[in-house]
């Protein structure tokens, strides 16, 4: 069975950096993309990128280019995603989830979130 | 890019009661779109792909339907579990975009 497991919850202050993370598994992260997904309090789902873990091939939505960094390491089969800069609209729980092949159009599995505080 | 509708926002049933969701794409998505159940304090989870495919272990009370612009999931009887919100989504090249969600509640 593919599990997706996310690192815990964080508060960080505005303005600090702050590194999630997603594991998986050795054979999800040879052969699969890793997508991005933020849920803003008491909202939707919205798709922020994804990436390929074989040759960080990586795909941002334009509403998140520029604002966050995907990244992996295939050695610990982890996926990360990134802030050098947090502000207070960036609280939120954010899902890791498994596109199992490029031309696939669904995402399954998901990991189990990780809830980001942003407060002063 | 694509936008996707849901409607309605909310739905009030009992349980035992039939279900009917909407998903309306902005321009065709063929039969690409797919379906998220998500609970409270849980992640989303795949119930639909390919508009019509039940995802591993999905309930057989679970069917979807549509292509082109318009897409329907039915919840054939409702179970005190499938209260929850209901997402459909669609891929297009390498942009994912949701729906606003549909939310099942309790009449």
């Amino acid at each position: 069975e593919v599990q997706l497991v996310q690192s815990g919850a964080e508060v960080k202050k505005p303005g600090e950096s702050l590194k999630i993370s997603c594991r998986g598994s050795e054979h999800t992260f040879s052969n699969n993309w890793i997508a991005w997904v933020r849920q803003m309090p008491g909202k939707g789902l919205e798709w922020m990128g994804i990436i390929y873990p074989g040759d960080s091939d990586t795909r941002y939505s334009p509403s998140f280019q520029g604002l966050v960094t995907m990244s992996v390491d295939m050695s610990i089969s982890t996926a990360y995603l990134q802030w050098s800069g947090l502000k207070a609209s960036d609280t939120a729980i954010y899902y890791c989830a498994r596109l199992e092949y490029d031309w696939t159009t669904w995402l399954d599995p998901w990991g189990q979130g990780t809830l980001v505080t942003v407060s002063s | 890019d694509i936008v996707l509708t849901q409607s309605p926002a909310t739905l009030s049933l009992s349980p035992g009661d039939r279900a009917t969701l909407s998903c309306r794409a902005s321009q065709s998505v063929s039969n690409y779109l797919a379906w998220y159940q998500q609970k409270p304090g849980q992640a989303p989870r795949l119930l639909i792909y390919d508009a019509s495919n039940r995802a591993t272990g999905i309930p057989a009370r679970f069917s979807g339907s549509g292509s082109g612009t318009d897409f329907t999931l039915t919840i054939s009887s409702l179970e005190p579990e499938d209260f929850a919100v209901y997402y459909c989504q669609q891929r297009g090249n390498w942009i994912f975009t949701f729906g606003p969600g549909t939310k099942v509640d309790i009449k």
